[in-house]
């Protein structure tokens, strides 16, 4: 899997949009770019994945440049319970397991 | 949607002393489970793949023989921490595979808390 580099910590304000960013510069043209967050004391939740194409949840949306050596997870409008440590993840389909990194730890206030 | 359990959801045990985690797929078939742990702090740490059927793969420094994984069924993994010492207190996560047919994400348990006196 490739190497994905995140900021250690951001913080948001309520109802604004928080924007994650992720390099992943290393990446391989048959690797997804996952994204998933833990939110404390919990097992780490799925959010959104992609390819090639931006993509958009219930969630999140998931913007990826055209080269595919970064992305940015936007949540539109960030709430308390998005404080969460947000994971990106470079990885093919296979069903082998994640690896986590150190991630970004998301703090929302009001 | 798909879910994955884990029992139990924390557990306190005397040094020296054993202890089970069980990690279910509730609604769907899990040929492959992974498990993690995950220190104060830090981020998760893979230890195993649990195969359906066949022996787990540990990870480099994870000892097999301390950390017992069985996977008897398509929907049952357990975790067994034998001779638990201090150091092994840890938040315990499995995850499992999304059904075939489906985007690649994963599934993961709510975790276990093992605290070891």
């Amino acid at each position: 899997d490739a190497k994905t580099t995140q900021p250690p910590s951001m913080d948001c304000a309520e109802g604004r949009a928080a924007n994650l960013p992720c390099n992943h510069s290393t990446i391989s043209g048959n690797e997804y770019v996952y994204w998933y967050r833990q939110i404390h004391s919990q097992g780490p939740q799925y959010i959104i994945h992609g390819l090639k194409n931006n993509e958009t949840n219930e969630m999140a949306s998931l913007i990826i440049t055209e080269d595919r050596k970064s992305s940015t997870l936007i949540l539109p409008h960030a709430t308390l319970r998005d404080t969460a440590v947000y994971y990106c993840i470079a990885r093919n389909q296979a069903g082998t397991a994640l690896i986590f990194g150190k991630g970004t730890t998301l703090s929302v206030s009001s | 949607g798909a879910v994955v359990s884990q029992h139990p959801s924390w557990v306190i045990c005397k040094s020296g002393t054993s202890v089970k985690i069980e990690c279910r797929s509730l609604d769907f078939q899990a040929t492959t489970m992974f498990w993690y742990r995950q220190f104060p702090k830090q981020s998760l740490m893979l230890m195993a793949t649990s195969n359906e059927g066949s022996k787990a793969t540990y990870e480099q420094g994870v000892e097999k023989d301390k950390f017992l994984i069985n996977h008897a069924s398509l929907t049952l993994s357990t975790l067994t921490v034998t001779s638990a010492h201090p150091e092994d207190s840890s938040f315990y996560i499995c995850s499992a595979p999304r059904p075939a047919g489906l985007a690649g994400e994963q599934f993961f348990g709510p975790g276990t808390r093992l605290t070891v006196l």
